[in-house]
């Protein structure tokens, strides 16, 4: 059974880069799967961030593009987000995800890790 | 953007009862329509997907169908722990977004 697990700072600056990982075991993210990243915020609700394959190939929400980065690291089983220039509306849980596309969709979740933006 | 609506925003029933909540979609996504269950301080659970299929492992009191652009999860005989908020989501189309919410309280 697939397990999702994020990790990072719970408290990031204004202006500075959030960075999350998500570590996976169960599934190998060098498989046919994507790999998500969505946020739950009090203004917009659940949130789908981007994704990722196996290839390296990523999908952005637009709206967040320009201040995003979805990576792998193969050797570890793991891919991670890095969210630039954050302000208090990043505020928020962050959850990974696995995403089957063309059936189950974000099947299997992680736990979530709360993100607060402060000075 | 495809934009995601539900309705109701929230809903009051009791055990036993039968609950139908609705999404639809500001455009064409095919069956690609998922439902999830959240409850306070977990993470979202993946209920249903392509709109009709159940993911493993959920009761078979849940059922969803669709017609064009419109999309409902049925929940028959509720338990007690069915009362959580419900999301759809669509994965047709990028962005795939979600819908604000229908939250289930207990009467």
């Amino acid at each position: 059974q697939v397990q999702l697990q994020e990790s990072g700072p719970g408290l990031v600056k204004p202006s500075e880069t959030l960075s999350l990982t998500c570590a996976v075991s169960g599934d190998s993210i060098s498989g046919g799967n994507w790999w998500s990243w969505v946020r739950q915020t009090p203004d917009k609700g659940l949130e789908w961030i981007g994704e990722i394959n196996r290839s390296g190939t990523t999908n952005y929400n637009e709206s967040l593009k320009s201040r995003v980065t979805i990576s792998l690291d193969k050797s570890n089983n793991q891919f991670s987000l890095k969210f630039s220039s954050v302000t208090a509306a990043d505020t928020g849980v962050y959850y990974c995800a696995r995403m089957r596309p063309t059936g189950p969709g974000l099947d299997s979740w992680g736990l979530g890790t709360l993100v607060t933006v402060s000075s | 953007d495809i934009q995601m609506t539900q309705s109701p925003s929230s809903l009051s029933a009791s055990v036993g009862d039968s609950v139908t909540i609705t999404c639809r979609a500001s455009h064409d996504i095919s069956i690609y329509l998922a439902w999830f269950q959240q409850k306070p301080g977990k993470a979202p659970k993946a209920l249903i997907y392509t709109a009709t299929n159940l993911q493993s492992g959920v009761p078979s009191r849940f059922s969803g169908s669709e017609s064009g652009t419109e999309f409902t999860l049925t929940i028959d005989s509720l338990q007690p722990e069915d009362f959580a908020t419900y999301y759809c989501q669509q994965y047709n189309n990028y962005p795939y977004n979600f819908g604000p919410g229908t939250k289930l309280e207990m009467k």
